[in-house]
């Protein structure tokens, strides 16, 4: 079946820092690739998503392109805050059927 | 405008209790949703109603009961509660089941059985 894989957290960074967070993915059909975020105390938000191959999603400083070939949606950002500080949740879809999460990874940016 | 509600925010009970968690959203969306998140922040489908229909019903125990009024509200009743149920739950919606489709979060309801 499908699944996303993330790479374990936390991961901790200095702030100004670049950041990624790897997100591989197992597909039978073609779906669509989200990245959602969880602050501290909230529920998840949209974060960004891309629907095809090659679409690059992006959305506060975060970008995220749709690799078919590698089964990958590797999430990036060139200088971070601490206001990031957050778990990020990678998911995909395949049209009716349920999101499938990976298991989120936990960001610690130091000032 | 809050787009998905839960109440309450914490719930705090006792072992053996019946409790119930309510969700509401404004959105005009046909999909909700009910997740667990445990200590470890992992996420769990629990359950998902499409216009009042349950479409999925994960594995959990029939001691969690969801109920859909109408579409824009879908309410967990839980019984005989156990100390393996402490978690937060999450509310969610999406227009629909579509493969693009967002799913919009509540701000989540933290469960605490003693």
């Amino acid at each position: 079946g499908d699944s996303v894989t993330q790479m374990e957290g936390p991961v901790t960074l200095s702030e100004e820092a670049f950041l990624t967070i790897n997100c591989t993915y197992t597909a039978t059909g073609y779906p669509s690739l989200f990245w959602y975020v969880q602050y501290p105390g909230e529920g998840l938000q949209l974060l960004l998503k891309a629907t095809k191959a090659d679409d690059k999603g992006s959305n506060k400083g975060f970008e995220a392109t749709y690799r078919k070939e590698t089964t990958s949606f590797h999430l990036e950002k060139g200088s971070v805050q601490v206001s990031d500080s957050a778990v990020y949740f990678c998911a995909l879809k395949e049209s009716n059927y349920q999101l499938i999460w990976g298991a989120g990874t936990k960001l610690i940016i130091k000032p | 405008d809050t787009a998905v509600s839960q109440t309450p925010k914490y719930l705090v009970t006792q072992m053996g209790n019946d409790k119930s968690i309510k969700c509401e959203q404004n959105l005009g969306h046909d999909t909700m949703y009910w997740y667990k998140q445990d200590s470890k922040k992992f996420l769990k489908i629990m359950f998902s109603y499409n216009n009042k229909e349950l479409i999925i019903n994960e594995t959990v125990p029939n001691r969690f009961s969801p109920k859909s009024p109408d579409k824009a509200h879908l309410n967990l009743h839980i019984n005989s509660l156990e100390l393996g149920d402490s978690a937060v739950y999450f509310c969610a919606s999406s227009p629909g089941q579509g493969g693009t489709d967002t799913q919009y979060f509540g701000p989540g309801t933290r469960l605490t059985v003693l």
